[in-house]
């Protein structure tokens, strides 16, 4: 069975301050993707990551994949309000299915 | 990208009726897909929906209970069948696109069974 995990579930940081996200899974897969959820709101694609030691960068977030390790992180720099959301790693398996993790959920504190 | 939609928004429903949920996108995909988010949690995969053939269904969930609809290239429909109260979460379809098979999602579709 297929196991995709966060941690940490909850995440309660200051402004001005850095932090990292970590993405487990259990099975094989070439890419990881991560979303972004608000409150009440829909997914938004933040990243896609295709290959082994892919990193990608977009303002305060950037997203690494380890394919060897199954890890992928999603390091936040600087933290400010606005990155207030829930966020999910997911991977894909055969027939485009995607597999999302646990979530994590991020306060940021001003 | 891709823009979809999904009605209805939102819904209260009673015990032992049925939902059919629409969910409509701006361009022909092959796959559509059903997810189901419980309150605070993650997102599942209900079923995979393929134009022209029978949805393919994920562990736990069955065609009797949430049947789908493909009729064409844009647009499917998920009905949640005989509902109870533990049917109550949010229904968000999804469509991949691009080279990078992106997957886009819906608004959703805010489910409460009373």
């Amino acid at each position: 069975e297929l196991k995709v995990e966060q941690n940490p579930l909850f995440l309660s940081m200051q402004e001005g301050k850095n932090y990292t996200i970590y993405c487990n899974y259990s099975t094989t897969s070439d890419r990881l993707y991560w979303y972004r959820q608000d409150p009440g709101k829909s997914l938004e694609s933040l990243f896609v990551l295709l290959s082994n030691g892919a990193v990608k960068q977009e303002g305060r977030l950037m997203a690494s994949l380890d394919t060897k390790a199954r890890l992928s992180t999603l390091h936040i720099t600087a933290a400010v309000h606005d990155l207030s959301a829930t966020y999910f790693c997911a991977v894909i398996l055969t027939g485009n299915q995607f597999y999302f993790g646990t979530g994590t959920s991020l306060t940021v504190i001003p | 990208s891709a823009v979809i939609s999904q009605k209805p928004s939102r819904d209260i429903c009673q015990r032992g009726t049925s939902l059919t949920i629409q969910c409509q996108v701006d361009s022909q995909v092959t796959m559509m897909f059903w997810y189901r988010q419980q309150p605070g949690q993650s997102l599942t995969l209900i079923a995979t929906a393929n134009q022209g053939s029978e949805a393919t269904y994920e562990s736990g969930f069955v065609i009797d209970k949430f049947p789908i609809s493909r009729p064409n290239l844009t647009f499917s429909t998920l009905t949640v069948s005989n509902m109870s109260p533990e049917d109550s979460s949010i229904y968000l379809c999804s469509v991949g696109k691009g080279s990078q098979e992106t997957q886009y999602f819906g608004p959703g579709t805010r489910l409460l069974v009373l």
